[in-house]
């Protein structure tokens, strides 16, 4: 067990709608990062937070946007879905901007 | 080297074998190079962090190597266990990416009993 949470662990939805993905990091971690794995694909980064500010983007769609509050949690919206879409999506924590990252155990996004 | 790449891509070994696996890097402003294991089912799991060339890093029976003027990294596996058998990442962070993380597509050990 990492420390890091992450909800729900699966998701079904339908194409066109918009989910929200929570993640919760270690304890006094203030980094936030979130990964996509689709079929056939490697961990691509999507985006990471510092203690509350946006630090890195990776090749995250327009569709996707991102947040970290004050109590350094974090939200991973996804609108407009697509087939596509489907994949297991990673949240991974550390206590800096460039430590090792501590994953959570994912949640799996089905679009039908 | 402009993405990570590791090689093999997978590997089946025999239990009490050893054996290593490549992992190459852009090696213009490095930063540091990122080792995972993932285990089917579960999330990565970090073995090692290595910023400096030549450094050496060892855990049990898992050890790692790095070279940045070259772009690459080797990690061994002394006598394989069936418990070994995991997906390999290595990932590479640039010096002006704060924690943006470039993966390689890992190596897939299966070692068999």
């Amino acid at each position: 067990d990492s420390g890091v949470t992450q909800t729900p662990k699966h998701l079904i939805t339908a194409t066109g709608q918009r989910v929200t993905l929570r993640c919760s990091p270690r304890s006094g971690d203030l980094s936030v990062y979130w990964y996509q794995q689709s079929l056939d694909q490697g961990l691509q980064f999507l985006i990471q937070y510092y203690n509350g500010e946006e630090r890195a983007k990776g090749n995250i769609l327009e569709r996707f946007s991102a947040q970290q509050f004050p109590d350094l949690h974090s939200e991973l919206n996804l609108s407009s879905l697509e087939l596509g879409d489907s994949a297991l999506y990673f949240c991974a924590s550390s206590p800096g901007t460039a430590d090792t990252q501590y994953f959570g155990p994912g949640t799996r996004l089905t679009v039908l | 080297i402009l993405n990570v790449e590791q090689s093999p891509q997978s590997l089946h070994v025999q239990e009490g074998d050893s054996t290593n696996f490549t992992c190459s890097f852009p090696s213009s402003n490095f930063y540091a190079l990122h080792w995972y294991r993932w285990e089917t089912a579960k999330s990565p799991e970090a073995l090692f962090v290595m910023t400096l060339n030549g450094d050496e890093k060892k855990k049990g029976r898992i050890s790692a190597t790095l070279n940045t003027k070259e772009g690459y990294s080797y990690l061994y596996i002394k006598g394989s266990q069936p418990e070994d058998s995991a997906t390999y990442l290595c990932a590479s962070l640039g010096g002006t990416s704060y924690g943006k993380l470039t993966f390689g597509q890992g190596t897939i050990l299966t070692v068999h009993p």
